[in-house]
């Protein structure tokens, strides 16, 4: 079965820098979710989209936007990073919310700020 | 607001072992979601069950089995006959039903199977 794909898988970055990082929901799930774990953390939610609107937002910094397209993909932009960005970053999908269906992770991108 | 307490931070058997991981939540929804997720050392989160706050039958499948007691609000997870691959970091985790409602995790409990 198709599951949530992100890429990249590993990005390495420096200070101040930008990236993008990128998630595929599972086909036909309309809600897509990004969370951050840092290390020995549990995953910490940044925001969420439900049919390419916003739908929640956690504790995404001002630095970071996100948006999903009109295929449901989704993308995280990530600005002036910090040596505190370098965590996994999580993307899960779901069908109409987590509440009523259980939400899928992808493998994660672990991204390293130098 | 809701929160998941996972109080075992790390709990260390021997293959074969019965071990039950500890979970206990907080919300003001009378209608809410629990989950547990499976985190290996490669990373992913893997999905194992969702119970709703209606449905308290204990669920087995396989060497897992879950005890949901909603009197105590705990959601414990219990693997039956441990291998060394359950060896992971395992997350509890909250959602409740208002709205696009996101995941609150448990800190986790790492769980290392020896042979």
């Amino acid at each position: 079965a198709a599951g949530v794909i992100q890429s990249p898988r590993h990005l390495i970055k420096e200070k101040r820098e930008t990236a993008t990082l990128k998630c595929y929901p599972i086909p036909r799930h309309d809600t897509v979710y990004w969370y951050q774990q840092g290390p020995g953390q549990d995953p910490q939610f940044l925001i969420s989209f439900y049919e390419k609107m916003q739908s929640d937002k956690g504790s995404i910094p001002d630095r970071f936007s996100a948006q999903q397209f009109s295929d449901y993909h989704s993308e995280l932009n990530m600005s002036s990073l910090e040596l505190g960005d370098s965590a996994l970053y999580f993307c899960a999908s779901s069908l109409g919310g987590t509440g009523r269906t259980e939400a899928f992770f992808g493998q994660g991108t672990r991204l390293t700020v130098v | 607001a809701q929160k998941v307490t996972q109080a075992q931070t790390e709990i260390s058997v021997v293959e074969k072992e019965d071990v039950t991981l500890d979970c206990v939540y907080e919300t003001r929804d009378t209608t809410y979601y629990l989950f547990w997720y499976k985190q290996p050392p490669s990373g992913e989160l893997v999905f194992l069950i969702r119970r709703n706050s209606f449905d308290e039958q204990n669920e087995i499948s396989g060497r897992y089995s879950w005890n949901f007691q909603k009197s105590t609000s705990s959601f414990n997870f219990t693997i039956t006959a441990s291998q060394v691959v359950d060896s992971a970091v395992y997350f509890c985790a909250l959602t409740e039903n208002s709205g696009y409602s996101t995941l609150t995790f448990g800190k986790g409990t790492m769980l290392l199977v020896s042979p």
